[in-house]
């Protein structure tokens, strides 16, 4: 299938930085989400994004579909020590299926 | 409480002994996925399934087979495991037509 370049592919960052990381595709498609996995975990959905140009925040995050319909940026602001995880960002095809990026690694210092 | 289990949590195995890791859901969903996740390479797609005996292929489907003979259950086979299927394995339920998928908590698979 077809890869998502997902960056950076970590990050360590202090407690109160935000945290900006993107995710990109050679081709348009429909759906952009985007998941966190904690440790030991399976991924939780965080933003879910449907149309060019939308933009959804979920308390820090916010996420944006990008007008091209090729990328999309997840932002959060105010790290805390509980966002750290790997965040993924996916893309939705046909009948539900899914593509992920390769992953962001989040680490934050207190 | 909705739930999306996965049994056994972990396993290792030996080459070519068959496997079958299962999974369970109990919020009706249609559609449930399996994905393996390794290093650097994120979550790949194995098998879905959008209905009771509807499957189809992911992305990497190789040695691996499934069944959806109910609605709650869908689990994935390994025939003759090979090392290189070590991996995070994760079942995945959503609603029909729906990307917004709920994980399990995964099945972390050693096979020697």
């Amino acid at each position: 299938g077809q890869q998502l370049n997902q960056s950076p592919q970590s990050m360590f960052i202090q407690e109160g930085e935000d945290v900006s990381m993107n995710c990109t595709s050679s081709s348009i498609f429909n759906t952009w989400l985007w998941y966190k996995q904690e440790p030991g975990e399976g991924p939780v959905l965080l933003i879910a994004l449907y149309k060019a140009g939308e933009l959804t925040s979920n308390g820090r995050l916010t996420a944006q579909f990008g007008i091209t319909r090729k990328d999309s940026f997840l932002n959060i602001s105010a790290s805390i020590p509980s966002d750290v995880g790997i965040y993924f960002c996916a893309r939705g095809t046909s009948y539900g299926k899914l593509t992920f990026g390769q992953g962001t690694i989040l680490t934050v210092h207190p | 409480e909705a739930q999306v289990t996965q049994n056994p949590r972990y396993l290792i195995t030996v080459t070519g002994k068959k496997l079958t890791v299962t999974c369970s859901q109990n919020m009706n969903h249609e559609y449930m996925s399996w994905y393996r996740q390794d290093p650097g390479l994120g979550l790949r797609q194995i098998y879905y399934s959008m209905n009771v005996e509807v499957t189809d292929k992911g992305d990497v489907p190789e040695g691996y087979k499934v069944s959806r003979k109910e609605k709650r259950n869908f689990p994935l086979i390994l025939e003759s495991p090979s090392p290189n299927q070590t991996s995070l394995y994760f079942c995945a339920t959503s609603q029909r037509v729906s990307y917004e998928q709920y994980f399990g908590p995964g099945t972390r698979l050693t096979v020697t």
